[in-house]
Parts: structure tokens; C-alpha cells; sequence
């Protein structure tokens, strides 16, 4: 089992939709959480970073961590075509700054105009 | 925003020959910097963690001697690939710690002939 789960979709979304993403893990220990969206042929871009339970919002983002449930979530408002990426999540023991980061393997979203 | 390079972008080479990667960041030091590798659809692989000034930590299963790594300043780690072979045809990003998490370069796809 790895310890970081995600479904590769694709996800396949209408433009404006709500994108919905989630993750589960299995080490207890992790206790930063991060999104990042990856084009195709390009590096990671972090989108939100967070190191609790609850919700983050950042513009059109919102990160849901529940820690009890070693569950957490991106949502995306008012989709765009240009949100098509893979979404990966990545968590850490200790804070992620020179930390080693364990990745999910990432979620393929197309968002069709 | 926290700013990470890569050069090249791209590289072809032929067999038995080495690689050099750079990894610079841009607007910020960072004491450590890291390596992955990314195959078609898949996740981020971590291969080894750069520190400022000592030797890299590879993770279990990356050559050494192979993937050589040097981290000779708070903005600079390149990575060299000697003797490259075709099966080490990959994508190779790079990312750097920043005040709170990591930031990815944009990657650098090494197409060995």
C-alpha cells in the first residue's frame, strides 16, 4: 500500500464546475500538507501549503485537511479551461522546508469550455 | 514569489556520454535543494537531498556514482548524469527550499540517444 493515495482520474469537468480533489494517507506522522498543479512538461507550482485541520481559502482554492480521517481535499471554484493540469499532493513529518516531501501520484483534470 | 531555474530545458545526448543539470534559485537561498525524476504519468520520484556544502543523502536504489550531485552554494546544486544510457531518459526537476515549502524548478527533460 503506498502511503499516499490519489486517484489518477482523468477528472473531467464543464467549465465553471467545481473541481474536487482528495488524497489519503496512511502515516499518521505527516503533518504538512501540500497542493501543487503540474502542467504537462513543467514543474510543480504550489498552490496551497497547510499544517492543520480545516479549511485554507486562497481566491478560487480551498484545502480541506482532516487529520482524524487522514483525508484531505482541493476544491476549485468556477473552473477554467486553463485549470487543466495534474494535481498532485505531497505531505511531510516535519515542516516541508528541507524536508522530504511524499507525493501522491497525482490527479489528471480536464476542464472543457 | 520564490523563483527556481533549471538549465537546460532539454538535452539530447548520445550514449556514454554525461549531463550536467544546474539548479539555481533565484530570489532566495536555499540551504537545501532537491532531486526528482519523472516518468511519462507518473509521480515525482525523490532521488537525492542537496545540503549547502556536504555531501548529497541519496535515497535507496539511485546510484551515486552515477547521478553526482554538488551543492557548492546557497543558490546553486547541479546534478550530472555520467554515462547516460538510454533507460536514464527522464524528466528531472529540481526544487529548492524557500521561506515555508519547496519550489520546483521547471524541469529538464534528458533524452539520451
Amino acid at each position: 500500500q503506498k502511503e499516499v493515495e490519489q486517484d489518477p482520474g482523468p477528472l473531467s469537468v464543464p467549465e465553471g464546475a467545481i473541481v474536487s480533489l482528495n488524497c489519503t494517507y496512511s502515516n499518521s506522522a505527516f503533518q504538512y500538507f501540500m497542493w501543487y498543479r503540474q502542467y504537462s512538461r513543467k514543474g510543480p507550482e504550489l498552490l496551497m501549503y497547510t499544517y492543520s485541520s480545516g479549511n485554507k481559502e486562497d481566491g478560487r482554492f480551498t484545502a480541506q485537511v482532516d487529520k482524524s480521517s487522514k483525508y484531505i481535499s482541493l476544491f476549485i471554484r468556477d473552473s477554467q479551461p486553463s485549470d487543466s493540469a495534474t494535481y498532485l499532493c505531497a505531505m511531510s513529518v516535519t515542516p516541508a522546508a528541507g524536508n522530504k516531501l511524499t507525493f501522491g501520484g497525482g490527479t489528471r483534470v480536464l476542464v472543457k469550455p | 514569489g520564490a523563483v527556481v531555474s533549471q538549465h537546460p530545458s532539454r538535452v539530447i545526448c548520445k550514449s556514454g556520454t554525461s549531463v550536467k543539470i544546474e539548479c539555481r534559485s533565484l530570489d532566495f537561498q536555499a540551504t537545501t535543494m532537491f532531486w526528482y525524476r519523472q516518468f511519462p504519468k507518473q509521480s515525482l520520484m525523490l532521488m537525492a537531498t542537496s545540503n549547502e556544502g556536504s555531501k548529497a543523502t541519496y535515497e535507496q536504489g539511485v546510484e551515486k556514482d552515477k547521478f553526482l550531485i554538488n551543492h557548492a552554494s546557497l543558490t546553486l546544486s547541479t546534478l550530472t548524469v555520467t554515462s547516460a544510457h538510454p533507460e536514464d531518459s527522464s524528466f528531472y526537476i529540481c526544487s529548492a527550499t524557500g521561506r515555508d515549502t519547496q519550489y520546483f524548478g521547471p524541469g529538464t527533460r534528458l533524452t539520451v540517444l
